[in-house]
This record gives structure tokens, C-alpha cells and sequence, in this order.
């Protein structure tokens, strides 16, 4: 498909587990960001990768959360010790420039309950 | 980052026109305003973007005052289909990304 993929779709995690999320972007799309939304809100930023380079990483709520890009194309959101706050709908986007010019193209999220 | 306003919930029924207005005072110079889209479990999906007076796509049209302070989303002709949660943003577009801020939104709900 074309758009933006996130697997798993769904995440059931214990508390104190560690937890890996996908995030393909579309194809040649240069900006990718992390959302979190909990539930009946908004989403949240999270993250910013420009290629490789995670650019802004200021809505990270704690060190437990990391994210990566090493090649530029998919990334991985990584939640380490999880905590039953961390269960929300985490959502990826990409865009085709790193001027904000173009829209971002959302995934339809993992959701990740935490038990 | 300038701060918008929009109501909680809206109501409408199948054929006729919806007007949601978002209130963005402290909107800057370099600012454009953007809406989204979002279904049940899916991410948000981008409807229009404008900076000033009007813009029309195939899905919506977008007014913009002289002052900019405020901006009104119109859907003609809404359908069953368009029931979804509508964020108003507000943001320039700056060097190096350009990150979203989502309000809770409008709650749209299409009825027959």
C-alpha cells in the first residue's frame, strides 16, 4: 500500500515489560513523527526524525521512551518498563519535505493497553 | 504556538451543510491554518490547508477573515460518512519539521 503502516495494530503488554512499535512511512518521505493519543484526546507530539536524525525529541514524557530511524525509512518507537500511563493510541506520520510545507500523512496508530 | 478554539460537538443531518469556526486570537504572521480529519480507530487525515481568504478542494472549502483570528471549515452537503472528530491547527512552517498541535477537537455527528 501507499500510505503509512504500523504494526502491530494492537499491543497487550504486563506492566514492567518492554514494548516495540513499527512505523513504515511512505516511500522517499523525508519527516517522520511520533503522536501519542489517549483516549477522547487529541493527539500528542512525541518525536521528530528528519531522515536519520531525530531532530526533536521534546514530547518524550520519560527516558523510558526511545525512538530510532537508523536508515532514514521505517522507525521504531520503544517503550522500556512500561507503566499502565503509557497505554494510549501512538501514531506515526511522515511528510515529503523538512519545511512543514507538505501535510502529514498519518497511520492508523497501535493501540497499546497496559496491564 | 498559537492556541485554538473550537466547539466540543456539532450536529447536523445528511444533505445539509456544516460550518465549524475555530477562534485562534494570537495567530502569527508566518502562521497557516490546517484541518484534520479523523475516524473511529485511524489516524487523522489532512482536508485543507490555508493562509488567508478562501480555499476550495474537492472535499471542503476553507474561510479566512481579513484579521485572521478566526476560520470556518464548511463541509456541503455532509453525509453519514463525514460523522468523525475535526481539529482545527495552527502553526508556521519552519525549518526543520514542523510539528503538529491537536486540540480535543469537534465531535461530528451526521444523522439521517
Amino acid at each position: 500500500g501507499a500510505g503509512v503502516s504500523q504494526s502491530p495494530r494492537y499491543k497487550v503488554a504486563k506492566r514492567g515489560q518492554d514494548v516495540a512499535l513499527r512505523c513504515d512511512p511512505i516511500s522517499g518521505h523525508v519527516s517522520l513523527f511520533w503522536y501519542q493519543q489517549a483516549l477522547g484526546q487529541g493527539p500528542e507530539f512525541l518525536t521528530y526524525f528528519q531522515n536519520e536524525a531525530q531532530l526533536d525529541k521534546s514530547g518524550l514524557p520519560s527516558d523510558r521512551f526511545f525512538a530510532e530511524r537508523p536508515e532514514g525509512s521505517v522507525s521504531t518507537l520503544k517503550i522500556q518498563r512500561t507503566q499502565q500511563e503509557d497505554s494510549a493510541v501512538y501514531l506515526c506520520a511522515s511528510s515529503l519535505d523538512d519545511r512543514g510545507l507538505q501535510p502529514q500523512h498519518f497511520g492508523d496508530g497501535t493501540r497499546l493497553s497496559i496491564l | 504556538l498559537a492556541k485554538t478554539t473550537q466547539p466540543i460537538s456539532m450536529d447536523s443531518y445528511e444533505g445539509q451543510e456544516v460550518n465549524i469556526t475555530c477562534s485562534h486570537n494570537n495567530i502569527a504572521t508566518n502562521d497557516y491554518i490546517t484541518w484534520y480529519q479523523q475516524f473511529p480507530s485511524q489516524g487523522p487525515r489532512f482536508i485543507i490547508q490555508g493562509y488567508k481568504t478562501k480555499v476550495t478542494n474537492e472535499v471542503a472549502s476553507l474561510f479566512i477573515p481579513a484579521d485572521r483570528k478566526s476560520s470556518t471549515l464548511s463541509l456541503p452537503r455532509v453525509s453519514l460518512s463525514d460523522t468523525a472528530v475535526y481539529y482545527c491547527l495552527v502553526g508556521n512552517s519552519t525549518g526543520g519539521g514542523n510539528k503538529l498541535t491537536f486540540g480535543t477537537g469537534t465531535q461530528l455527528k451526521v444523522e439521517l
